[in-house]
């Protein structure tokens, strides 16, 4: 059973372009919503989180929408560049859980020049 | 500083076979965890250590898979009798301890190949 949906699998956006990737969740006792970053050969990164009680964050070129009714959370990339070309993870983490961290199946962007 | 260490990079082995990963987390790092992502599929937990003790060992598939932690410090994943739907990539994270909402701190991660 998969808790956290990831759409879409895998996504092209040209250089400049917004890159948008999408997340929903079933479990309303999930309280903090990471995004994490991987290049090939490294391990994921924490890119930016957000908790419920906000609605969006942004830190540079990365911005979190939440949507705490819809049960729905998004990673949008601005102005995205070839660097940027990755793959994407959400993931979301309940208040009686731990440290555990529950992954949505991935994006792999690639940002074409 | 450094930062999470994994060993092997690879391994590929036959069904059957025994295989131990390593893992060195951040040093001071209370919380180690073990997560597996079978190819295309979600990064699943498997379990959480703190210090030297399982806290929550609800993700591991079966007994084939024994993890350790010694003294706090390094832990290994025993995979015995490996089998084909083993094979993925195994990753660590740390994280300080006192706070379960504090950054994981992912290694570069162990891709397993059982034949």
């Amino acid at each position: 059973q998969q808790q956290v949906k990831q759409s879409p699998q895998s996504l092209i956006v040209q250089k400049g372009g917004i890159s948008i990737i999408n997340c929903a969740y079933e479990n309303t006792a999930f309280d903090y919503f990471p995004w994490y970053q991987q290049f090939p050969g490294k391990g994921p990164a924490l890119l930016i989180a957000i908790r419920p009680d906000v609605s969006e964050k942004k830190e540079g070129r990365f911005t979190i929408s939440f949507n705490k009714s819809a049960k729905q959370f998004s990673l949008h990339i601005m102005d995205s560049q070839p660097g940027d070309s990755a793959t994407y993870f959400c993931a979301a983490k309940g208040n009686n859980q731990g440290g555990k961290l529950i992954f949505g199946q991935g994006t792999e962007l690639s940002v074409k020049p | 500083e450094a930062g999470v260490t994994q060993f092997p990079s690879h391994s590929v082995i036959e069904k059957g076979q025994t295989v131990t990963l390593r893992c060195d987390p951040i040093s001071g790092h209370d919380n180690l965890y073990w997560y597996r992502r079978v190819m295309g599929k979600e990064i699943k937990f498997l379990l959480h250590f703190v210090k030297e003790s399982k806290q929550d060992e609800s993700g591991m598939p079966n007994n084939r898979f024994l993890a350790e932690r010694t003294g706090g410090t390094y832990s290994t994943l025993k995979v015995q009798p490996a089998e084909l739907e083993d094979s993925g990539v195994y990753f660590c994270a740390s994280s300080q301890g006192g706070f379960s909402y504090n950054e994981q701190f992912f290694g570069p991660g162990t891709r397993l190949t059982v034949l």
